[in-house]
């Protein structure tokens, strides 16, 4: 399964609503579908899992939603700490893949 | 709350092969789904395998599918993944990651693999 992110790079500011979208090239099976987040230097952080579950310790400005082949990630009144590459990881075959990444930067 | 401890960085001829390994501590790799997964130098995660040691289930991303082994010793809570034929495009940084839900939760801290003559 091919996934797709959009956009690239966006770029918005501290306070806005930041909304990320992960297409697949076929159904994801169960929704098994997953958003990491990634800083500099740092391993990739689990953020939502089963599409819309959020990870232990995760704050609920960040929403996952969508189900099939288009998933979306939403995060309310983005905070500085925010502004990283998330990814989108399909796990619902035995091959998982992931999406390109999406760059969001300070506007 | 399980942690990964992952072996040294590592520098490797083109042509050889690398073996890394992944700890467990604080706890096992029992019901857990142990995943492989590399970043190349300013590049995305790529998935390159995974094992689910207690089912002896083990699956590889097909672009990997012939150079790759992952192995785990459940005895010490370990998995290994050795990549072998290196190229210089294998540069990267190596992260395994265990979950009891399929998405990868916890990670090790990567392990920098260097393929240069």
């Amino acid at each position: 399964i091919v996934l797709t992110q959009s956009p690239g790079t966006l770029s918005l500011s501290p306070g806005e609503r930041a909304t990320l979208s992960c297409r697949a090239s076929q159904s994801v099976s169960a929704n098994y579908l997953a958003w990491y987040q990634q800083k500099p230097g740092q391993a990739p952080r689990l953020l939502i899992y089963g599409a819309s579950s959020r990870a232990i310790g995760i704050p609920d400005r960040f929403t996952g939603s969508g189900s099939g082949t288009d998933f979306t990630l939403s995060i309310n009144r983005l905070e500085p700490e925010d502004f990283a590459v998330y990814y989108c990881q399909q796990y619902g075959t035995s091959i998982y893949t992931f999406g390109q990444g999406t760059k969001l930067e300070i506007k | 709350q399980v942690q990964l401890v992952q072996s040294e960085t590592e520098v490797k001829r083109p042509g050889s092969s690398v073996k890394v390994s992944c700890k467990a501590s604080g706890g096992t790799f029992s019901s857990q789904t142990v995943s492989w997964v590399r970043q190349a130098p300013g590049h995305g995660l790529e998935w390159v395998g995974r094992i689910i040691p207690t089912l002896d289930i083990i699956n590889y991303a097909q672009s990997f599918q012939d150079r790759v082994s992952i192995t785990a010793e459940k005895s010490t809570s370990t998995v290994y993944m050795e990549l072998s034929s290196l190229r210089s495009d294998d540069t990267a940084i190596y992260y395994c990651a265990s979950s009891p839900i399929g998405a990868p939760l916890y990670w090790g801290q990567g392990t920098l693999v260097t393929v240069s003559s």
